[in-house]
């Protein structure tokens, strides 16, 4: 059974980096499309970017120049850094795997449990 | 961007009774790469329907959804007390993927 795991600092203060890790545990990250989602309190989802098990990514146009997305396939591992932060970033922040095989795709069919980031001073 | 556009908002309904809830896309979901999911308050979003139309794995045949093009719809028949809960609606065909605002299904 594949699962993820958020992990990472609750609670960031305004103008600096929000990092977070996903691991990755039942199943191999070299494969599928890895994606982190949030949700501010009380709201809708948002998904904030993708990365492939070989690095490629994309991401949301409303936060690009602020978000960055690796992969460490020899961790399992996937992460998300999200620059000079204010308040309108504090939300649960989810991991999500993409299931893809053979050029087609099937959803977000496992996600991590969540993490609830803070901006605050 | 593809702006999807859920309704109702909110709806509320008896156990037992049946739910439709829509999911209108700005333009065409191509290879309809649309997805239905669940989410209980405090929990992650749980994927029920994948393709417009396939259930995902463990998903009760109670849910059901259909659609092309533009215009989709998740039916729950029979509805349970474990059923009440948020439901959205994304497109993952072209990035950025988007979510619908999410249908509250909401006990009467």
């Amino acid at each position: 059974q594949v699962q993820l795991q958020e992990s990472g600092p609750g609670l960031v203060k305004p103008s600096e980096t929000l990092s977070l890790a996903c691991t990755v545990s039942g199943g191999s990250i070299s494969s599928h499309y890895w994606s982190w989602v949030r949700q501010p309190p009380g709201k809708g989802l948002e998904w904030i970017g993708y990365v492939s098990y070989s690095g490629a990514t994309n991401r949301n146009p409303s936060l690009k120049s602020r978000v960055t997305i690796s992969v460490d396939t020899s961790k399992n591992q996937f992460s998300l850094n999200l620059s000079s932060v204010t308040a309108a970033d504090t939300a649960v922040y989810y991991c999500a795997r993409e299931r893809c095989r053979a050029g087609d795709c099937y959803g977000f069919d496992y996600w991590g449990q969540g993490t609830l980031v803070t901006v605050s001073s | 961007e593809i702006v999807l556009t859920q309704s109702p908002g909110t709806l509320s309904l008896s156990p037992g009774e049946g739910a439709t809830l829509s999911c209108r896309a700005s333009q065409s979901v191509t290879y309809n790469y649309l997805a239905w999911y669940q989410q209980i308050p405090g929990q992650a979003p749980r994927l029920l329907i994948y393709g417009a139309s396939s259930r995902a794995t463990g998903i009760s045949d109670r849910f059901n959804g259909s659609g092309s093009g533009t215009d989709f719809t998740l039916t729950i028949s029979r509805l349970e007390p474990a059923d009440f809960a948020v439901y959205y609606c994304q497109q993952y065909v072209s990035t950025p993927y988007t979510f619908g605002q999410g249908t509250n299904l909401e006990i009467k």
